[in-house]
């Protein structure tokens, strides 16, 4: 059982929007920044978003980030085949002294 | 950056494992490295982490981690290790190691090295 809770699935049609949100408590996503995760099983997890809502250099602005309290959201538009993948947010958690994700979020793109 | 894992395998419970990252393409000396692991038909799970030495090298580690793992680095080296002792089959998964930015926010990865406990 995750810290952090994420929907199991959200789908959409080509060109569409998603979003997942991410929730969690004051002493992770209420106090430090998060990123968010795609991942392929069996490839390496690639950083879409973070600290909150910064993208790295190279992914496209399809993808957006943003908290408010203790949740985060990660929004895809102008969905493709190619955004079928998990999805994680993470953030650091003081309490635990550690990083925590959350359980996955599966992109079905209809 | 690039990142390249080894020393996954097959172990019996009980047993130990070292796991190496070995690190190219940017100041290794100055990053904060952690591992992360995915269990069969599971999730993304943190392992543990450890600082740069001029941050003071610290460690921290996840609660099912803790007193059987341990992360280390050698920066003449440009590598990161997992030391994993007294192993379970629950320790079962694909390890990946990567850089920590900000504490928070895992920015490259390595494409993962297998270990399975049985």
């Amino acid at each position: 059982q995750s810290v952090l809770t994420q929907p199991p699935s959200v789908s959409a049609a080509p060109g569409q929007k998603v979003t997942i949100s991410c929730s969690g408590s004051t002493s992770n996503i209420g106090n430090n920044h998060v990123s968010w995760y795609q991942h392929l099983p069996g490839t390496a997890p690639k950083l879409l978003i973070f600290d909150n809502n910064r993208r790295p250099s190279g992914i496209p602005d399809r993808f957006s980030g943003s908290k408010s309290g203790t949740s985060a959201t990660l929004g895809i538009t102008g969905l493709q085949t190619g955004d079928e993948a998990d999805y994680y947010c993470g953030t650091w958690d003081t309490s635990l002294s550690g990083l925590v994700f959350g359980e996955g979020t599966k992109v079905t793109v209809l | 950056g690039q990142l390249v894992e080894s020393g996954g395998g097959s172990v019996k419970p009980g047993g130990s494992l070292r796991l190496s990252c070995a690190v190219s393409g940017f100041s290794f000396s100055y990053a904060w490295m952690s591992w992360v692991r995915q269990a069969p038909g599971k999730g993304l799970e943190w392992v543990g982490r450890i600082k740069s030495n001029p941050d003071g090298g610290a460690t921290d580690y996840a609660a099912p981690v803790k007193g059987r793992f341990s992360v280390s680095r050698d920066d003449s080296k440009r590598t990161f290790y997992l030391q994993m002792d007294s192993l379970k089959t629950e320790d079962t998964a694909l390890y990946y190691c990567a850089t920590l930015y900000d504490g928070t926010a895992l920015d490259f990865w390595g494409q993962g090295t297998l270990v399975t406990v049985s």
